[in-house]
């Protein structure tokens, strides 16, 4: 089936360090997506993407779509210890209507003051 | 307004035995989606509904696993004869349509663990 290999598995920073982790697939997907999760809760939309290419601010954060539709990246400026968290990419198919959503293992975040 | 919310929020059971868990989505939400994660992973897809009816299920492991959401809102999933495999986190979601661009808001999930 579908893979995403997301890396790092983990990061150990300091405050004030800029953050990268990426994603990529052995499909190619129409929409990339990248999610926070913090413990006991279920993950949250941070930035979705629906073009290759598109490169995409919130805040803090930068993802871009890559062009050949396999992989996209998240970037973290200026980290500050509530970034602590889990980051997971997961990206949906060309071909199943947009619905079936694939995720990557994580990367786990520690941010330390 | 109110998100998706879960219950219960633990559930511990026993080898071979029966359990649902519930969902209820965004008041408005016709999309509904399961996911199970697992310890270290990212969440697994196993069902998607849309209204009533479940669009696709190939996510289901096995025959062993059902949901259904037969009035469009709650949705339940059941596991019947559990094992201790099927440990895990079970998420939810909703958003307001199936397809595309419709952000998925995730529930905080049930912990199930079967000894």
């Amino acid at each position: 089936g579908q893979q995403l290999n997301q890396s790092p598995q983990s990061m150990f920073i300091q405050e004030g360090e800029d953050v990268s982790m990426n994603c990529t697939s052995s499909s190619i997907f129409n929409t990339w997506l990248w999610y926070k999760q913090e413990p006991g809760e279920g993950p949250v939309l941070l930035i979705a993407l629906y073009k290759a290419g598109e490169l995409t601010s919130n805040g803090r954060l930068t993802a871009q779509f890559g062009i050949t539709r396999k992989d996209s990246f998240l970037n973290i400026s200026a980290s500050i210890p509530s970034d602590v968290g889990i980051y997971f990419c997961a990206g949906r198919e060309l071909n199943t209507g947009g619905f079936k959503t694939i995720f990557g293992a994580g990367t786990r975040l520690f941010v330390k003051a | 307004g109110a998100g998706v919310s879960q219950t219960p929020s633990n559930k511990v059971t026993e080898k071979g035995k029966y359990v649902e868990l519930r969902c209820d989505p965004i008041s408005g939400h016709t999309a509904l989606y399961w996911y199970r994660q697992s310890l270290g992973q990212g969440p697994e897809f196993l069902i998607y509904f849309q209204g009533t009816g479940a669009a696709d299920d190939s996510g289901l492991p096995n025959d062993r696993f059902f949901a259904v959401r037969p009035e469009g809102s709650v949705s339940t999933l059941k596991i019947q004869r559990t094992e201790r495999g099927d440990s895990a986190v079970y998420l939810c979601a909703s958003s307001e349509q199936g397809a595309g661009y419709n952000e998925q808001f995730f529930g905080p999930g049930t912990r199930l663990t079967v000894l």
